[in-house]
């Protein structure tokens, strides 16, 4: 039973143009989000997270949105960058130390 | 100097063998978790440590995997005997931050 689920495996978007990765997830109790960014041969890297006490949050070209009453999350990218092309995972947690469950991870293609 | 250091990064062998896992954290982390993707599902928790106690391992697959963290600093995870539907990533992370983690490059097994 997937508790958090990432629908679209792949999205390929334009450069300069916005990214709109979505994750959706099931357990009620989880209270913090993150996105994590993977390259080939990498381990994932934190990209940026939100508090369920929040329902945005920026960090320069990423904002992640957080509707808690649809148990969606959203990372936005703008303006995408060829870079920027990786494997998205969403995760979640159910307090600040517990375990992450991700997931299946999604691959942005950002087109020169 | 990276957070987070594991050993091997492939290893290929075949079912039936033993292999061994390193994980090797910058000192001052207490908390430690190990993960593991398989054949491009989510990423999926195994374990976790605070100093070199198991805090939570719930996600360990059965008792062919075993997982020791020596004086709380480097940790090992080893697969005895190793099956085929052991092959994947395994990924070793460390708490940094308020909401994030530092994940290693992984190790790649292939059991054949």
């Amino acid at each position: 039973d997937q508790q958090v689920k990432q629908n679209s495996p792949s999205l390929s978007v334009q450069e300069g143009r916005i990214s709109i990765l979505n994750c959706d997830y099931t357990n009620s109790m989880f209270d913090y989000f993150l996105w994590y960014k993977k390259y080939p041969a990498e381990g994932p890297t934190f990209l940026i997270s939100i508090s369920s006490i929040k329902d945005k949050n920026e960090d320069g070209r990423f904002t992640v949105f957080l509707n808690k009453s649809a148990k969606h999350l959203s990372l936005h990218i703008v303006p995408s960058q060829p870079g920027d092309s990786a494997v998205y995972f969403c995760a979640a947690s159910e307090g600040a130390n517990s375990k992450l469950t991700f997931g299946k991870g999604i691959t942005l293609s950002v087109r020169p | 100097e990276a957070g987070v250091t594991q050993f091997p990064s492939h290893s290929v062998i075949e079912k039936g063998q033993t292999v061994t896992l390193r994980c090797d954290p910058i000192s001052g982390h207490d908390n430690l978790y190990w993960y593991r993707r398989v054949m491009g599902k989510e990423i999926k928790f195994l374990l976790h440590f605070v100093k070199e106690s198991k805090q939570d391992e719930s996600g360990m697959p059965n008792n062919r995997f075993l997982a020791e963290r020596t004086g709380g600093t480097y940790s090992t995870l080893k697969v005895q005997p190793a099956e085929l539907e052991d092959s994947g990533v395994y990924f070793c992370a460390i708490r940094t931050g308020i909401y994030g983690y530092t994940f290693g490059s992984g190790t790649r097994l292939t059991v054949v």
